[in-house]
């Protein structure tokens, strides 16, 4: 089974620090995703991997940024984390491009104070 | 470029009753569909996909979805809903080219009363 892991559930940071959300997959994918989930939102693109060292904004790049040096690992920066970032982070991995199955991570909950 | 609408933000349905949720695109050919199911405090996980071939997809779970192009729907279905089936519900488009990323609608709401 594909596994995609995000290792941090929980986190409580503070206005104006820098936060790293970090995310491993264990299925040599090429693409990968984070998404920003918000009640009444849905799902929202925050930035996009083709693979490694590439990376595409999504709808919602803004306050962020992404870093793909290995292919398996993922991570999210919030250079400066401001309270309406708080929000639920979804990572998700897929094999290549076309309509292949996108597999998510158990997602991490950010709490900005 | 694509969106969809999931008209529907909460449904309520009984144990054993039958359960459809609602799933509308605009894209200007056919996209690339999918169902994802969220538990509670979990990721999404595939239910169904459709990208051409017979219009009716069976799931996992139980579940299917029907293609229609002339209403650009793509319906969930399930004709008994089991307690467990209460979670949140999204229907995703991808284009069928380019990047193949998925928009995602804001999702349904399932509650289930025993």
């Amino acid at each position: 089974d594909v596994k995609v892991t995000q290792s941090s559930r929980y986190l409580v940071k503070r206005t104006g620090e820098k936060v790293f959300l970090e995310c491993v997959q264990d299925m040599d994918h090429e693409n990968m995703f984070w998404y920003r989930q918000d009640p009444g939102l849905g799902l929202r693109l925050i930035y996009f991997s083709y693979d490694v060292k590439m990376k595409e904004k999504g709808d919602i790049p803004e306050g962020y940024s992404v870093s793909r040096e290995k292919k398996e690992r993922f991570s999210l920066i919030l250079e400066s984390a401001s309270t309406n970032q708080t929000s639920m982070y979804l990572c998700a991995s897929r094999l290549g491009a076309s309509g292949n199955t996108i597999y998510f991570g158990e997602g991490s909950w950010l709490t900005v104070v | 470029a694509q969106s969809v609408t999931q008209p529907d933000i909460h449904i309520t349905v009984s144990e054993g009753a039958s359960l459809e949720l609602r799933c509308n695109y605009s894209y200007g050919a056919t996209p690339y569909l999918f169902w994802y199911v969220q538990s509670p405090g979990q990721g999404l996980q595939l239910l169904l996909k459709y990208f051409s071939g017979d219009t009716l997809v069976q799931g996992i779970k139980g579940f299917e979805a029907e293609f229609k192009r002339s209403q650009s729907s793509f319906n969930l279905r399930k004709p008994s809903v089991h307690w467990s089936d209460a979670a949140e519900y999204f229907c995703a488009v991808a284009p069928s080219g380019g990047s193949y990323i998925p928009t995602f609608g804001r999702g349904t709401s399932l509650i289930v009363h025993p």
